[in-house]
């Protein structure tokens, strides 16, 4: 069974840093591309960022580039969001989510639970 | 950047009624359309991959259609289980977009 479990989320001040991390199972991780999604209280879903399987192929939505680095370690079957320069609207639960493995690599097959990060002073 | 846009925003509808909701991208985007499901709480499901082809495990009264720009998402006769807000999703070029979601409620 696919298991997704993000982690590290949590109150941070604006212009903090906070790294989340997605713990992969069921599933060998290193075969498939990750993509993190976020979600603002009450909002819509938004794509933040997508790195392929190998780790060298990697995209961000324009509202987190340059904040935000997205990474893998394939040996520990985790996915990293790294967050700097944190600002009030990217307050929002994050989710990690697999690919399908098929269709493209955006169409997100699974997901985690999600984290919530909560950007205030 | 693709803008996906959905319609209606919110129905309202019955048990057993048929459901339909339409996403309109800004651009061609083929058959690489996704739909999700999410309920209150809970992170969301995909439906529908590549416009019309149903995930695993998921009933067969959903049911997508549509290409290039246009796209349906169809609830045959409406469940209990059912009520929840969708969205669209274009999974043709980064960055990957959703539409602003369309919230099925009791009637």
């Amino acid at each position: 069974e696919v298991q997704l479990v993000e982690s590290g989320g949590g109150l941070v001040q604006p212009g903090g840093s906070l790294r989340l991390s997605c713990a992969a199972s069921g599933f060998t991780f290193s075969s498939y591309e990750m993509n993190w999604v976020r979600q603002a209280p009450g909002k819509g879903l938004e794509w933040v960022s997508y790195i392929s399987s190998s780790g060298n192929t990697i995209y961000y939505a324009d509202s987190v580039k340059g904040r935000f680095t997205i990474s893998r370690d394939n040996a520990k079957n985790s996915l990293y969001l790294q967050m700097n320069s944190l600002r009030a609207e990217d307050t929002a639960v994050y989710y990690c989510a697999r690919d399908l493995g098929f269709a493209t690599v955006t169409t997100l097959g699974y997901w985690g639970q999600g984290t919530l990060v909560t950007v205030s002073s | 950047d693709i803008q996906m846009t959905q319609s209606p925003s919110s129905v309202s509808a019955s048990v057993g009624d048929r459901v339909t909701i339409t996403c309109r991208a800004s651009q061609g985007i083929s058959s690489w359309l996704a739909w999700y499901q999410q309920k209150p709480g809970k992170a969301p499901n995909l439906l529908i991959y590549a416009a019309s082809s149903l995930q695993s495990g998921v009933p067969s009264r959903f049911s997508g259609s549509g290409s290039g720009t246009d796209f349906t998402l169809t609830i045959s006769s409406l469940q209990p289980e059912d009520f929840a807000t969708y969205y669209c999703q274009q999974a043709n070029r980064f960055p990957s977009t959703f539409g602003g979601g369309t919230k099925v409620e009791i009637k």
